[in-house]
């Protein structure tokens, strides 16, 4: 079957570093997508990774492992409006995206 | 542009009623999506749109019909509505390229009573 695991919820403080993890199986890959969603509010596009490596855009990287089918969500500096969920996605060989359940972020001052 | 819009915003239905949600946008995009969002799980694909006139199951279809007469709007029926069916209603869409990002409407939050 196909699987996205994220961790839950994670906290953090304001102006550190968060990694959110993702692992993945799925039938095929077209690409990993990041989504920021805020309570209450639609998701929003962060990040597109198909390649491995690291993307990086402003306070926000994104790292990709086809091999071993992880990617990692990278906030730096962080700030009170960074808490949401952040949304970890995969396009499948069908181009559909399988979504994982998403890790709230808490952040405290 | 207003992008992705959804109507309404918020419902509330009796077991066995029906209702059609509404999605819009005006970007003129060729593939539209209807997902149910439920508190600790992933979104999930009820039926999807690839051009004006198509439509294909996703992977909760059951209870759901959908229609696209016209490219720019995307219909999510409910024939008898069932509490199983309480949650949150996002409509997406996205250009032609099969790996472009999706842009999603509001939401719509529905219950079933």
């Amino acid at each position: 079957g196909q699987n996205i695991d994220q961790p839950t919820e994670m906290t953090a403080t304001e102006g550190a570093i968060v990694q959110i993890n993702c692992t993945y199986q799925t039938s095929g890959f077209n690409g990993l997508f990041w989504y920021q969603q805020h309570a209450g509010e639609a998701p929003t596009f962060l990040s597109y990774n198909v390649l491995d490596g690291l993307e990086e855009k402003g306070r926000f990287s994104s790292f990709l492992s086809r091999s071993k089918g992880y990617s990692y969500l990278l906030l730096k500096e962080l700030q009170m409006k960074d808490s949401a969920s952040y949304l970890c996605a995969v396009m499948d060989s069908n181009y559909q995206l399988i979504w994982g359940a998403g890790t709230k972020l808490i952040i405290k001052p | 542009n207003a992008g992705v819009t959804q109507t309404p915003k918020f419902r509330v239905l009796k077991t066995g009623q029906s209702m059609t949600l509404l999605c819009a946008q005006d970007m003129n995009h060729e593939y539209m999506y209807w997902y149910r969002q439920d508190p600790g799980m992933g979104l999930r694909l009820i039926h999807y749109s690839v051009g004006e006139g198509t439509t294909a199951k996703g992977e909760v279809p059951d209870g759901y019909n959908v229609s696209r007469l016209k490219k720019q709007n995307f219909l999510l029926g409910l024939e008898s509505a069932a509490p199983s069916q309480t949650s949150v209603y996002f409509c997406a869409s996205k250009p032609t390229p099969p790996t472009d990002t999706q842009y999603f409407g509001p939401g719509t939050r529905l219950t079933v009573l």
